[in-house]
């Protein structure tokens, strides 16, 4: 059964700094990974999405990467500012499914 | 612009008054989806949706009902609604056939039952 943890709960830092939100899956059988952003009590909202035969993608300050065989994504954000203060989800498809299995999440906060 | 739209957004409703939650995309999406999200819990799986007429349990389909009649709307329907329904509620939907096949989410409706 596909286990999707995310570390750190939570982060904390001044604006500015670049910082790396962590993803780990169970089941290395994925189709695809998607990265999401929620605010409090709000919808989410799909950073990036990384096929399973890619190795990374990048979105403006984003940069996610996937190493498959290892069952790890990383999420990369640049110069952060206090507009990144959010939840970060990942999410991860199998192979045979459509349904996403999600982590915990990490709750950012970007301090000015 | 593309979307996945649920209504209402927030509802407060008794328990046994039967409810529906509505969700709507407009890029011809076969594939449709709920979710619930709980604090301590994250987001699982309800009941999802690979066409019309083709639905089937996801991961905690009790209490709820689906139906896809046409291929751009999923209602998800609480017949008798308890106070373990009270949640916050994702549509999501996406592409089976071809692209990328990445999953777009609603905004959320907010429930609770008394």
């Amino acid at each position: 059964k596909q286990e999707v943890t995310q570390i750190p709960a939570a982060l904390s830092v001044p604006e500015g700094e670049n910082l790396v939100l962590n993803c780990s899956f169970t089941d290395s059988a994925i189709y695809n990974l998607q990265w999401f952003r929620q605010d409090p009590g709000k919808g989410l909202t799909s950073l990036l999405l990384i096929q399973s035969s890619q190795r990374e993608q990048t979105s403006g300050r984003l940069n996610a990467s996937l190493d498959k065989s290892s069952g790890r994504s990383t999420l990369y954000i640049a110069a952060s500012q206090p507009g990144d203060s959010a939840t970060y989800l990942c999410a991860v498809r199998g192979d045979s499914s459509y349904k996403l299995i999600f982590g915990s999440g990490t709750r950012l906060l970007v301090r000015p | 612009e593309a979307q996945v739209t649920q209504n209402p957004r927030y509802l407060i409703t008794v328990t046994g008054k039967k409810l529906t939650v509505t969700c709507s995309q407009n890029m011809n999406h076969e594939y449709m989806s709920w979710y619930r999200q709980d604090p301590g819990l994250g987001l699982r799986q309800i009941y999802y949706s690979m066409n019309v007429e083709v639905t089937d349990k996801g991961d905690v389909p009790e209490g709820y009902k689906v139906s896809r009649k046409e291929k751009r709307n999923f209602p998800l329907i609480l017949e008798s609604p308890s106070p373990n329904q009270t949640s916050l509620y994702f549509c999501a939907s996406s592409l089976i056939r071809q692209g990328k096949r990445e999953q777009f989410f609603g905004p959320g409706t907010r429930l609770t039952v008394l």
